[in-house]
């Protein structure tokens, strides 16, 4: 099955900095990648995603990238501020239909220094 | 829309007593998610449903964990007996379908067996 992992598992960043935020995951026939954040006592919230027929998709100040030869993708949070801070989760699933479910990574815990 | 659902918000028991978690998914999305979270695992799925039918059930650690989803509406998940390691962050979420959908969290119940 899929292994989703990101890289590093925290992340310190300066208010105002840029942040990446690093996945690999193993399958490749998954074609849809989410990123949910979330904060503390609440559930996941999707944030942003990406489907493999793109490289590249912006929301204002974060942005998702995807290497499909490198089956990797990354979340870029620009002037970052300090409700930035919350724990992200990437993800990865196939096609709609049989086997077809999010597994997602452990998880990174950002924290935006004011 | 109240969004997901769940109840009870926090959940204290004792070993070896049943643990019932509820969930009610938001109106017209036909896929429900259970999930578990700890700090040594992060987020693991447990099982979904697609209209009402168990798809899934793979992530199901033991006997001793069972789901339902008798309509639409409503989804439990039950711990019999409980175990001081099932204490955990126990999410549901739902969505228009499996796989490349945006699921909506609710805000999980915190369960503590002691």
């Amino acid at each position: 099955g899929e292994n989703v992992e990101q890289h590093p598992s925290t992340l310190s960043v300066q208010e105002g900095d840029s942040a990446v935020i690093k996945c690999t995951y193993s399958d490749s026939a998954s074609n849809y990648f989410p990123w949910y954040k979330q904060e503390l006592g609440k559930g996941p919230q999707l944030i942003i995603d990406i489907r493999s027929n793109v490289g590249e998709k912006k929301d204002q100040r974060i942005a998702v990238t995807l290497n499909k030869t490198a089956k990797h993708f990354s979340l870029h949070i620009t002037e970052t501020q300090p409700e930035d801070s919350a724990v992200y989760f990437c993800a990865a699933s196939r096609p709609t239909g049989a086997n077809s479910k999010l597994t997602f990574g452990k998880g990174i815990t950002l924290s935006v220094r004011p | 829309d109240a969004g997901v659902i769940q109840s009870p918000r926090h959940e204290v028991t004792e070993m070896g007593q049943e643990v019932t978690l509820r969930c009610k998914p938001i109106s017209g999305h036909n896929s429900l998610f259970w999930y578990r979270q700890t700090m040594m695992r992060g987020l693991e799925l447990l099982i979904y449903f697609n209209n009402n039918v168990p798809i899934d059930d793979s992530g199901m650690p033991e006997d001793r964990f069972s789901a339902k989803m008798p309509n639409a509406s409503f989804s439990t998940l039950k711990i019999q007996p409980s175990e001081p390691r099932d204490s955990a962050v126990y999410f549901c979420a739902s969505s228009f379908g499996t796989g490349n959908y945006e699921q909506y969290f609710g805000p999980g119940t915190r369960l503590t067996v002691t």
